[in-house]
């Protein structure tokens, strides 16, 4: 089974520009999960959904950062304008389905944010 | 508030030696679920384990073990024999609550293991 997918993997911009990070969740899974990693705060979470609606943004750093999950199957994390304290590693994470690992956020393999 | 703390924030092992990882955590819930997750050097989040805050059993997996102490609201892990491939960032990590309201997953600051040959 596909885990979760992100897209891009890495990703390098200069300050000021629009960023889009994308995040497949796994087949079946109704939550999905956007964090940020960096060396001073750790893993934070910034937004989750269910069912794809917004559920707790209260981690969205600022009006900058959107989140949107248009369907079951994609979601988008946008930064506009980008700065390089934005610089750090996104994961998405799904959850959900059925059985007992229904309550286990697995994580995709992040995206390496560089701004400049 | 929930809070995980790993107190300890790098250790470095030669091959084959035990080493165990400490997790100790903090909640107001009744229930709640605790994790491990391991991040190799390539990046990704693996996950290792979950724990039910009512199912106070141990675990064993192969090398890995899990000791659950509710009394001490701990959740440490052993890895027995370590591997040069158990070099990684391991994070615990604590959710809330079981029966709805937040679905937050609260991390540990992780504790970066080295397993030298």
């Amino acid at each position: 089974d596909a885990g979760v997918i992100q897209s891009p993997r890495h990703e390098v911009t200069e300050m000021g520009q629009e960023v889009t990070l994308r995040c497949k969740p796994i087949s079946g899974h109704d939550y999905l999960f956007w964090y940020r990693q960096t060396m001073m705060r750790g893993l934070e979470l910034l937004i989750y959904f269910n069912n794809n609606v917004p559920i707790d943004d209260s981690g969205m750093p600022e009006d900058r950062f959107s989140a949107k999950m248009p369907n079951a199957s994609f979601s988008t994390l946008k930064i506009q304008p980008s700065e390089p304290r934005d610089s750090a590693v996104y994961f998405c994470a799904s959850k959900g389905g059925t059985g007992r690992a229904t309550d286990t956020q697995y994580f995709g393999p992040g995206t390496r944010l560089t701004v400049l | 508030a929930q809070k995980v703390t790993q107190v300890q924030t790098e250790i470095s092992v030669v091959e084959k030696e035990d080493v165990t990882l400490d997790c100790v955590y903090e909640t107001r819930d009744t229930t709640y679920y605790l994790f491990w997750y391991k991040q190799p050097p390539s990046g990704e989040l693996v996950f290792l384990i979950r724990r039910n805050s009512f199912d106070e059993q141990n675990e064993i997996s192969g090398r890995y073990s899990w000791n659950f102490q509710k009394s001490t609201s701990s959740f440490n892990f052993t890895i027995t024999a370590s591997q040069v491939v158990d070099s990684a960032v391991y994070f615990c990590a604590l959710s809330p609550n079981l029966q709805g309201g937040s679905e937050k997953l609260v991390f540990g600051k992780g504790m970066k293991l080295t397993v030298n040959p």
